[in-house]
Order: C-alpha cells, then structure tokens, then sequence
C-alpha cells in the first residue's frame, strides 16, 4: 500500500530536549516535505527536498533541521525544542519533481507539545 | 504567508444540500489543489487543476477555476455527513516560488444527517 509514515503520532517533549520525527514514504517519490499546523493560520511549509542531499527552506523554518539522505526519509529535527513549537506537523511527499503539478500524499500527523 | 484564502471560513448544512467553498488567492498559478481533512488527520487530495482549465469533476466534486477573477471554487453535491471535514487550497506560482505549495486556512464543512 501506498503510503507516508510518521513516527511517533504523539509527543509530549520539554523545552531543549532534542527531538526527531521520522517520515518515510515508500512510492519512491522525489519531492517531500514538512508542514506544521496551527488553528487558524492552514498549513505552513517548514522544509522541503527535491531529492537526495537537496533540501530548502519553506516559509517557517527557524528552530528545525532536516536531512535526506535516502530518498524513501526524510526526518524532521528541532534540537532546541520550545512552546511555540507546539502544533501538528504533516510529512507530505510528491511524486514529481514539482510539488505543484502533482498531488501530495500526506502522513497521519505528529502531534506534538512542548511543555 | 498565504496565497490561498478560503470563504467561508465554516459552513453547516443538512445532508442531500450542495456545499460550496471559494478560494481567492493573490498572485497568477500555474495550478491550485484542493485537499480535504478530517479532523486532526492527514490531508487527502481532491482535485488539481491547471491554470488552463476552467473546470474539472470527479464524482461529487466540481472545481472551477477563474484566472482573471484569481478565484476558485468547490462544489460538493448530494452532500453526505461523511464530507464533514476542512477543506483547503493550495496553489503554487510566482508568490510561493515553483517549487511549493501555499495552503489557505480552510473551510470547515459540517453536514448533519
């Protein structure tokens, strides 16, 4: 089956405890990427990679790392976590090298906090 | 920095109505999306359509689209309380760069039996 995992779907962190949300997506596709949502603003895009060892910032990318070392993971990284971090965050990946022209598939969400 | 502004920002209605929601966005696309979302769970795409058509179906769906007017629409028919969800679009172009997606802040859909 198609499909984009995140792990974990919940998480109840500290502020500055280092943290990795997983994503991975097995439909070999080329463009992932990042989303956080908060109510009220939509989804808003923290990072993306259009391939391997290619990755930029999306709109809101203060206080987060990513990497893609394969192309089936792209993990998400907040090294210094802190409330305003709190939200719901998406992996999304696309098949096309641009997100625009395709549809995106989307993981179930992590839904984080930070106290 | 949204592209995408969905209207009405909440919408209820009785099963069996038809449900409209609009998009207006800012700056010329080559696409626009539409995704739904039920509650707290990952998004699902609807429909994409490009800047050189002016509507598109599948099933219940009709989406059109008005490049001069910088606008969209959504119409669900024969609505079902299984529509109950957000619903969001997402368009690309010169404002959010070729290679991302801008989403709207969605409009919330409830459908009473």
């Amino acid at each position: 089956e198609a499909q984009v995992t995140q792990n974990p779907r919940y998480l109840i962190t500290v502020t500055g405890k280092k943290l990795t949300v997983t994503c991975s997506q097995n439909m070999n596709h080329e463009y992932m990427s990042w989303y956080r949502q908060d109510p009220g603003l939509g989804l808003r895009q923290i990072y993306y990679s259009m391939n391997v060892e290619v990755t930029d910032k999306g709109d809101v990318p203060e206080g987060y790392k990513v990497s893609r070392k394969e192309k089936r993971n792209f993990p998400l990284i907040l090294e210094s976590p802190s409330p305003n971090q709190t939200s719901l965050y998406f992996c999304a990946s696309t098949a096309g090298p641009s997100v625009a022209a395709y549809e995106q598939y989307f993981g179930p969400g992590t839904r984080l906090t930070v106290t | 920095s949204q592209q995408g502004e969905e209207d009405p920002q909440a919408l209820s209605i009785q099963e069996g109505e038809n449900a409209t929601m609009n998009c207006s966005y800012k700056t010329s696309i080559n696409n626009l999306q539409w995704y739904r979302q039920n509650s707290g769970r990952g998004l699902v795409h609807l429909i994409l359509i490009r800047s050189n058509e002016r509507e598109k179906h599948s099933g219940r769906l009709r989406v059109t689209l008005d490049t001069s007017k910088k606008s969209s629409s959504l119409l669900i028919t024969a609505s079902r309380a299984a529509d109950t969800a957000s619903y969001f679009c997402a368009t690309d172009g010169s404002y959010g760069g070729y290679n991302k997606l801008i989403f709207g802040a969605g409009t919330r859909l409830a459908v009473h039996p």
